[in-house]
C-alpha cells in the first residue's frame, strides 16, 4: 500500500545550519507529495506540495524536489532559525484518492 | 476566513463514559477526517467522510464512531471511553487530491 518513510525521528541543529529531513515514499504512478509543519499546541499546517517528477515545491525558505527515480521528497532549508523548531510531516496523496498518507514526523530542534 | 474549528479544546472523561468531539469547517470541503496523534505514532486516521451522511473507517477505527450530519460538521464519538484513548485528536477538511486544513486539536484525558 501507499506509505511514507521519514528516516529521522529528531534533528537537532544550531541557528544558521543547513537542514535536510529525508522522506521516501512508496506508491504507484505519480502521487502528489506534501510537507506539513506543526508548531507546539497547534494543528499541522500545509507547507507546500509537488505533483510531477523534478518539480520543486517551496515556502518560507523551505524547499523539496520531487524525485521519481529515487522515490524521495527531501525537505531542505539553507539556514534554520530557532523559530523553525517544530514537527515536520512528509505526506502523499495517490492519484484519484481522497486520502493523504502521513509519515511519522520529524522533530526539529534549533538551538540559538 | 475559511477554517476548521474543534470543540472542546480540552476534555477529561471517566472510563466507560461517552465522549463526543465536534468539528466544524467553513472551507466547503467535501472530505473531513479524524486523526489521533500520539508520541511515536505520528498522525493515525480513525474515520473520514466524503460528504454529509457518509462515514468511512480509517486505519484505527475500533472503539470510535463518526457522524457527518451536514457538510460543515463531523463528530467523533467514543461510546465507552477507555484510558488507551487518551490522546490528542485532530479534525481536518480537504478537497479531492488537495491539501488538508487542520483544526487546533482536542486534548482528551480518560481517567
Amino acid at each position: 500500500g501507499d506509505s511514507v518513510t521519514q528516516t529521522e525521528g529528531q534533528v537537532a541543529l544550531s541557528e544558521e545550519d543547513f537542514l535536510t529531513i529525508h522522506c521516501n515514499y512508496s506508491a504507484s504512478g505519480y502521487p502528489a507529495l506534501f510537507w506539513y509543519v506543526q508548531y507546539p499546541g497547534e494543528g499541522p499546517q500545509f507547507l507546500f506540495r509537488a505533483s510531477r517528477d523534478k518539480e520543486k515545491g517551496s515556502s518560507r525558505g523551505f524547499e523539496a524536489t520531487y524525485n521519481k527515480e529515487a522515490t524521495s521528497f527531501h525537505l531542505q532549508k539553507a539556514s534554520v532559525q530557532e523559530s523553525d523548531s517544530a514537527v515536520y510531516y512528509c505526506a502523499l496523496s495517490a492519484n484519484n484518492n481522497n486520502r493523504i498518507f502521513f509519515g511519522d514526523g520529524t522533530q526539529l530542534v534549533v538551538k540559538p | 476566513e475559511a477554517a476548521v474549528t474543534q470543540s472542546p479544546r480540552n476534555k477529561v472523561a471517566v472510563t466507560g463514559g461517552k465522549v463526543t468531539l465536534s468539528c466544524n469547517q467553513t472551507n466547503n470541503h467535501n472530505n473531513m477526517y479524524w486523526y489521533r496523534q500520539d508520541t511515536g505514532h505520528g498522525l493515525r486516521l480513525i474515520h473520514y467522510s466524503y460528504g454529509a451522511g457518509s462515514t468511512e473507517k480509517g486505519d484505527i477505527p475500533d472503539g470510535y464512531k463518526a457522524s457527518r450530519p451536514s457538510q460543515e460538521n463531523f463528530s467523533l464519538i467514543l461510546e465507552l471511553a477507555t484510558p488507551s484513548q487518551t490522546s490528542v485528536y485532530f479534525c481536518a477538511s480537504g478537497g479531492r487530491g488537495s491539501d488538508y486544513t487542520f483544526g487546533s486539536g482536542t486534548r482528551l484525558l480518560v481517567i
